[in-house]
C-alpha cells in the first residue's frame, strides 16, 4: 500500500462547481500535511498547510481527519485557472522530507 | 525574499554520460535542501536530502549521488546515465526545522536517448 494515496482522476466540473478531493495517508506518525498544485510541466508550488483545525484561504478549504486518516481539499466557484493536479504531501514523524501523492488532475470546462 | 535557482531548465544527455545539475537559494541560511525526481506521469520521488555543508541522505539506492560545497548549493550527480534517470528533477529547500513547508524550484527536464 503507497504510504500517501490520490484518486488520480481527471475531475472534470463546470465552471462555478464546488470540487473535492480526498487523499489518504497510512502512517499514522505523519504529523504535516500540504497541497500542493502542479501546472504542466512546471514544478510544485504550494497551496496551503492542513491545520488540525481545518483552514481557508478564499475559495480553498483544507480539512484534516486524523481518525481516518485521511485531508480533502474543497475548491468552491471553481475557475477555468483552477485547472491542474493537485498534490497532498505528508511528513512524518522524524522525517525531514515529504511524501508525495501522485496527484488529483483538475479540468475545469467552460 | 527567498528564491531557488536551478539550472539547466532541459538537458538531453545519451545514455552513459555524466550530469551535473545545480540548485542555489538566495535570502535564507542554513535551509535543508531536497532533490525530487518525477518520472511522466507519476508522483514526486524523493532522492536526497541535506541538512547541512557536506551532510547528504539517501533515500533510493541508484547510480545518483548528491553533493553540498557551500551552505545554499546543493548538487545531483552522475557518471553514467542510464534511460530510466529521465525526467524532471526538481530542487527544494525549507527553513531548516523538521515538518516545514518545502518551496520548490522551477526543475530541470532531462531526457536520456
Amino acid at each position: 500500500r503507497k504510504e500517501v494515496e490520490q484518486d488520480p482522476g481527471p475531475f472534470n466540473v463546470p465552471e462555478g462547481a464546488t470540487v473535492a478531493f480526498n487523499c489518504t495517508y497510512s502512517n499514522s506518525a505523519s504529523q504535516s500535511f500540504f497541497w500542493y498544485r502542479q501546472d504542466c510541466r512546471k514544478e510544485p508550488k504550494l497551496l496551503m498547510s492542513v491545520y488540525s483545525s481545518g483552514n481557508e484561504d478564499g475559495r480553498f478549504t483544507a480539512q484534516l481527519n486524523r481518525a481516518s486518516q485521511y485531508i480533502s481539499l474543497l475548491i468552491r466557484d471553481s475557475k477555468l485557472s483552477d485547472s491542474a493536479t493537485y498534490l497532498c504531501a505528508v511528513i512524518s514523524t522524524g522525517r525531514r522530507a515529504l511524501t508525495f501523492g501522485s496527484g488529483t488532475r483538475l479540468q475545469v470546462q467552460p | 525574499s527567498q528564491t531557488i535557482h536551478q539550472w539547466p531548465a532541459t538537458l538531453v544527455q545519451p545514455v552513459g554520460s555524466p550530469l551535473s545539475l545545480e540548485c542555489t537559494v538566495e535570502g535564507t541560511s542554513n535551509p535543508n535542501l531536497y532533490w525530487y525526481r518525477q518520472a511522466a506521469g507519476r508522483g514526486l520521488q524523493l532522492l536526497f536530502y541535506s541538512v547541512g555543508i557536506g551532510q547528504i541522505s539517501s533515500e533510493v539506492p541508484q547510480n545518483l549521488s548528491a553533493s553540498r560545497p557551500q551552505d545554499r548549493q546543493f548538487i545531483l550527480s552522475s557518471k553514467k546515465l542510464l534511460l530510466s534517470d529521465s525526467g524532471f528533477y526538481l530542487c527544494a529547500w525549507s527553513p531548516g526545522l523538521a515538518g516545514d513547508t518545502q518551496y520548490f524550484g522551477p526543475g530541470t527536464r532531462l531526457t536520456v536517448l
